[in-house]
């Protein structure tokens, strides 16, 4: 199983600024996910992390509000943009390789005040 | 775009069996997982079964996967206190047209009476 190591797992933010969470996992992966939990749901995809390319956006998630860097296999980052209370939720950092298991990391509680 | 199904809310009492029980609609599901979140937690791999098994176990947990009718259950043995909890159904599709993301139910609150 993967070991993903995710900071913060938690911050108060003002709104207005932004905030970048770092996913680090303990070995290579092929695909690396970032999800959105919002207070008593369950969870949202935001983007596929691609190494050494754009992230892929669903659908009501844009690069300008959640951009996301993807440098090498084992490391991600997603930055929550010009933020609003709206945007109060745990974020979380998925791995898998293709064909196993899909894993999380603990997730970062961000509150926005 | 594809779903996940599942009761929110499950009640038993310490010691009896918990059935939670969840549907999807995505005929090219390749896994199907169970997801376990405690209060303030992130989400702990419980287990998964592949779509061409119909059950897995693994200690006290029995997965039953129904294909035919796209439904998935959980069965907890003896349940314990410490096995109050959410738990997430999600299915990936590894298929070639798939996306390898998984998709979510909202979660079912498991709560264990003493």
């Amino acid at each position: 199983s993967a070991v993903i190591s995710q900071k913060p797992s938690r911050d108060i933010c003002q709104r207005g600024t932004s905030l970048t969470i770092q996913c680090q996992v303990d070995s290579q992966v092929t695909m690396m996910f970032w999800y959105r939990q919002q207070p008593g749901q369950s969870l949202t995809l935001i983007a596929t992390a691609n190494q050494g390319s754009e992230a892929t956006y669903e659908s009501g998630f844009v690069i300008d509000k959640f951009p996301i860097s993807r440098p090498n296999l084992t490391f991600s980052t997603l930055t929550v943009s010009n933020m609003s209370p709206e945007d109060s939720s745990i974020y979380l950092c998925s791995v898998r390789g293709a064909r196993t298991e899909a894993f999380f990391g603990q997730g970062t509680r961000l509150t926005v005040v | 775009g594809e779903d996940v199904e599942q009761s929110l809310f499950l009640s038993v009492r310490e010691g009896d069996s918990s059935v939670i029980n969840c549907t999807y609609t995505d005929s090219s599901s390749t896994y199907l997982y169970w997801y376990k979140q405690e209060p303030g937690a992130g989400l702990q791999l419980l287990t998964y079964i592949f779509s061409n098994m119909d059950m897995k176990q693994d200690q006290r947990l029995t997965v039953l996967l129904n294909k035919k009718d796209k439904h998935l259950s959980l069965r907890i043995a003896d349940t314990q206190t410490g096995d109050s909890a959410i738990y997430f159904c999600a299915e990936s599709d590894d298929s070639g047209a798939g996306s390898y993301q998984l998709t979510f139910g909202k979660g079912t609150k498991l709560s264990v009476i003493p």
